[in-house]
Parts: structure tokens; C-alpha cells; sequence
């Protein structure tokens, strides 16, 4: 069974970086093809992507946040970390790992969220 | 940046069709899948590559394609269908996500 779950802090404060840690089971990131993304979405508002990371290291991000942006693997700890700095009110917001689909664009398992309030 | 431009809203009745539209420039020449999200709860995919369905969903929700326009369809609509619908495509190396249509059954 393929599963993933987020965690982190669920407060921080404005200009702090923030670090999420996605840790995964039932799939190998080091498997040709696989990709993990985070994507957040705000309270009442859509889904935005942030950043996604490949099977051989290759990593992507959000233009619009490249610049606060890291995304790094342990895959011996199935663990897909994202840094994000200089946190601001409008980063508040549930953010999820997802799992892309085989062969697809899409990301077909999710994890559950976790929530960050940006707030001093 | 590219946008994907989706109405916010469907209403539709027990048993009837809903059809959720998602455009965008060149949208075409691209792959469009669609995600269902309840409130509270994690998006699933439910359609990939403009018409496949994953396995555990449901035959009543399709995915079709005409010009730069992807529609989500679902057939037979029940109450437990009611949910935001995300279209989503991959552009310049960036995934992007529509605005989201919340579909209402009544």
C-alpha cells in the first residue's frame, strides 16, 4: 500500500523558514520514472504547486517561488523534505506531498496535509 | 505564467450529467487531468491523459477533449459527488491547476 504523510510545524512566524518533511511508504523514489511534488492550497482557494523532485535528483519549482524554495531526498529514510524561506501571512496554507502517477502528469496518491499558520 | 480557467460553479440534480469545462491557451497540445476534492479531505485523481480513469473510480466520471477546452463528465450524478474539481496540466516544465468548479447536487 502506497501511502504518504506530511509533517512539520503547524505555526511559524513571518520571515522564519519553514521545513515539511514528507515521508513515504509501498514505492521506491529511486525507481526510473518516479516523482514526489509538494502542493499547497490555501484556506478556500485552489491548489497551487510548489516543487517536484525525480528519480535521479532532477528537482523543479514554481517560478514564482524558485527563489524560496528547496527540495531534497533521503531515500534511505523515504523522507522528501521541503524548505521554504522568508515565510509570509499569505503562506498560510495546508500543505500536501503527492505521489506522481505512473506515466502521467498527475499525481494519483496524496497525502493528508498538514496545516502551517503564518503568524507572529 | 499559464492559467487554466474553469466556472466556479456546477449545480446539478440527483441522476443528471454534469459536465465541468477547463480551457486554456493551447490546452490541446497538452495532457489534462482532474482531481475531486471534498471538503476536508485530500484531492483524488480521478481522470489522467485528457480520458483515463484510474482504477476505483467510478465509470460515471469520464474525461473528454475538444479543441483547447477538457471536460469532466459525470453521468448519473450522486450527492456523494459533490466536491471541487481541479484541472490540471503540465506547461514549461511547472504544473498548473485551475481555479476549481465546486459542483453542487440539489
Amino acid at each position: 500500500q502506497v501511502t504518504l504523510k506530511e509533517s512539520g510545524p503547524a505555526l511559524v512566524k513571518p520571515k522564519e523558514t519553514l521545513t515539511l518533511t514528507c515521508t513515504f511508504s509501498g514505492f521506491t523514489l529511486t525507481s526510473s520514472g518516479m516523482r514526489v511534488a509538494w502542493i499547497r492550497q490555501p484556506p478556500g482557494k485552489a491548489l497551487e504547486w510548489l516543487a517536484r523532485i525525480d528519480w535521479d535528483d532532477d528537482k523543479f519549482y514554481n517560478s514564482s517561488l524558485r527563489t524560496r524554495l528547496a527540495i531534497s531526498t533521503d531515500t534511505s529514510r523515504k523522507q522528501v523534505v521541503l524548505t521554504m524561506t522568508n515565510m509570509d501571512p499569505v503562506d498560510t496554507a495546508t500543505y500536501f506531498c503527492a505521489r506522481r502517477h505512473w506515466g502521467s502528469d498527475s499525481f494519483d496518491i496524496w497525502g493528508q496535509g498538514t496545516t502551517v499558520t503564518v503568524s507572529s | 505564467s499559464y492559467e487554466l480557467t474553469q466556472p466556479p460553479s456546477v449545480s446539478v440534480s440527483p441522476g443528471q450529467t454534469a459536465n465541468i469545462i477547463c480551457s486554456g491557451d493551447r490546452l490541446g497540445s497538452k495532457y489534462c487531468s482532474w482531481y475531486q476534492q471534498k471538503a476536508g479531505q485530500s484531492p483524488v485523481l480521478v481522470i489522467y491523459q485528457n480520458t483515463e480513469r484510474p482504477s476505483g473510480i467510478p465509470e460515471r466520471f469520464s474525461g473528454s477533449f475538444s479543441g483547447n477546452t477538457a471536460t469532466l463528465t459525470i453521468s448519473g450524478t450522486q450527492t456523494m459527488d459533490e466536491a471541487d474539481y481541479y484541472c490540471q496540466t503540465w506547461d514549461s516544465r511547472t504544473y498548473v491547476f485551475g481555479p476549481g468548479t465546486k459542483v453542487t447536487v440539489l
